[in-house]
């Protein structure tokens, strides 16, 4: 079956553009989660979705960083007013936690470039 | 929160030795511990995981060994082949059900497989 996916793979901005980042989980995972991994570094934690509900935000950097999954599928990771520390690649992982299973499964990232 | 680190950040094998890399976690409440191989241009896939109540874990080369009181917890591929070759990174996560199971990554090691 298909892996969870993402749009598009690769994006370059000028500094203080906006851009949206989308993903596709694998269907019917309830669990749906972003990532930011710095070049050379280990993904670090940015939000979690429960269905439609974000129930941690704690990741994010900034207010400039927003995500929705408005009916518990797809998910969008907004970042507004990019700078150059937004560089990185932006992953989204989904699991089937209602199995008990705790594998996140990763999508490709989206490889976000801020000139 | 949870803080993991990983070593070494490199390591270069002969095909057919063994690798061990090494990882600790700060957090005595996580008990979920995944192992991720990223190549180049993917997404982390998982290899195996281990959770607290489980001392050792293993997949034909690959085996996992966990000391919860010393908070480490480390991986070992044994018979190295060249498509070995990729970034490891360990994680940690407490399986909150609330707050889903977020995972603290290590810094990664690079491995690399000489033939």
């Amino acid at each position: 079956g298909a892996g969870v996916s993402q749009s598009p793979r690769y994006k370059v901005a000028k500094r203080g553009q906006d851009v949206a980042l989308r993903c596709d989980p694998i269907s019917g995972h309830v669990s749906l989660f972003w990532y930011q991994q710095a070049l050379g570094q280990g993904p670090e934690f940015l939000t979690y979705f429960q269905n439609e509900a974000q129930l941690d935000k704690s990741g994010l950097p900034s207010d400039r960083f927003f995500a929705e999954r408005p009916e518990g599928s797809v998910s969008t990771l907004k970042i507004q007013r990019t700078q150059q520390e937004d560089s990185a690649v932006y992953l989204c992982a989904s699991s089937d936690r209602l199995a008990g299973n705790n594998e996140q499964f990763f999508g490709p990232g989206t490889r976000l470039t801020v000139l | 929160g949870e803080n993991v680190e990983q070593h070494p950040s490199t390591l270069s094998v002969q095909e057919g030795d063994s690798a061990v890399i090494k990882c600790t976690y700060s957090d005595s409440a996580s008990n979920y511990f995944p192992w991720y191989k990223q190549e180049l241009g993917k997404g982390p896939q998982l290899i195996i995981d281990i959770r607290s109540n489980v001392g050792e874990k293993k997949d034909q080369r690959i085996a996992v060994t966990l000391n919860k009181t010393a908070k480490h917890f480390s991986l070992h591929i044994t018979e190295t082949q060249p498509e070995d070759s990729a970034v490891y990174f360990c994680a940690a996560s407490i399986g909150i059900k609330a707050a889903g199971n977020k995972l603290t990554f290590g810094g990664g090691t690079r491995v690399l497989v000489k033939p």
